[in-house]
């Protein structure tokens, strides 16, 4: 296992339509993370998965985005009827337990033209 | 509301310039403080997790410290390959709730 990794590296879509990404967490890691980042800022925290529970999700999640970790796997995050606003770096990370540094994917970049 | 302001926004240094960069942080309940490096393009890499004021951790020329309102990164004889963002983030909660609030990072270019 050699980290966290995600598919695909860079996305470009139209306006409107849906897009899904895919996390795939190192094996052992129970605890699964999504950000969000934009140039020039600092991730942002998007939502939480301790096995295949979501346990938290922000406010920043409106109800175009969803994500899923089936059988506390790999994680997929879909965001429907795109927005340009939704252009950014979507990250994902997991960690084994609480208190502990995440390990980070290498990100998708979507671009909504 | 969790806030973690990071300074200088960018810094520039010559290659064995040593500096620090200042993390300070408003948090209730801090469970811990990370400091990452992201590169252009790519995911942030951990580098230290400090639990308690006090605390030091260090890693080649790195040197984190930990006081009650803020962190410090202190570099020492900086190599250009140095040269990235490095992002502060502090985590409170407990449980199984865990919340991870972001600094926007000091850019950090060393020169030959």
């Amino acid at each position: 296992d050699t980290g966290v990794s995600q598919d695909p590296r860079h996305k470009i879509t139209k306006r409107g339509q849906n897009v899904t990404f895919r996390c795939d967490p190192i094996s052992e890691h129970n605890r699964l993370y999504w950000y969000r980042q934009t140039l020039g800022q600092g991730p942002e925290f998007l939502t939480y998965f301790q096995n295949e529970a979501q346990l938290e999700k922000s406010r920043l999640l409106s109800d175009r985005f969803s994500a899923e970790r089936p059988k506390g796997s790999f994680s997929t995050l879909e965001i429907q009827r795109t927005e340009q606003g939704d252009s950014a770096m979507y990250l994902c990370a997991s960690s084994p337990v609480i208190n502990y540094g995440y390990t980070f994917g290498s990100g998708t970049r979507l671009t909504v033209v | 509301e969790d806030q973690v302001t990071q300074s200088p926004e960018a810094l520039r240094l010559q290659e064995g310039e040593s500096s620090s960069l200042n993390c300070s942080y408003t948090v209730s309940g801090l469970r811990g403080l990370f400091w990452y490096r992201q590169d252009p393009g790519k995911g942030p890499e951990f580098l230290f997790t400090l639990y308690s004021a006090g605390e030091e951790k260090e890693k080649e020329r790195l040197k984190a410290t930990l006081t009650k309102k803020e962190s410090f990164l202190h570099i020492t004889a900086p190599k250009p390959e140095d040269s990235a963002t490095y992002l502060c983030a502090v985590l409170r909660g407990s449980g199984g709730y865990q919340k991870v609030t972001f600094g926007t990072g000091t850019k950090l270019q060393v020169i030959p």
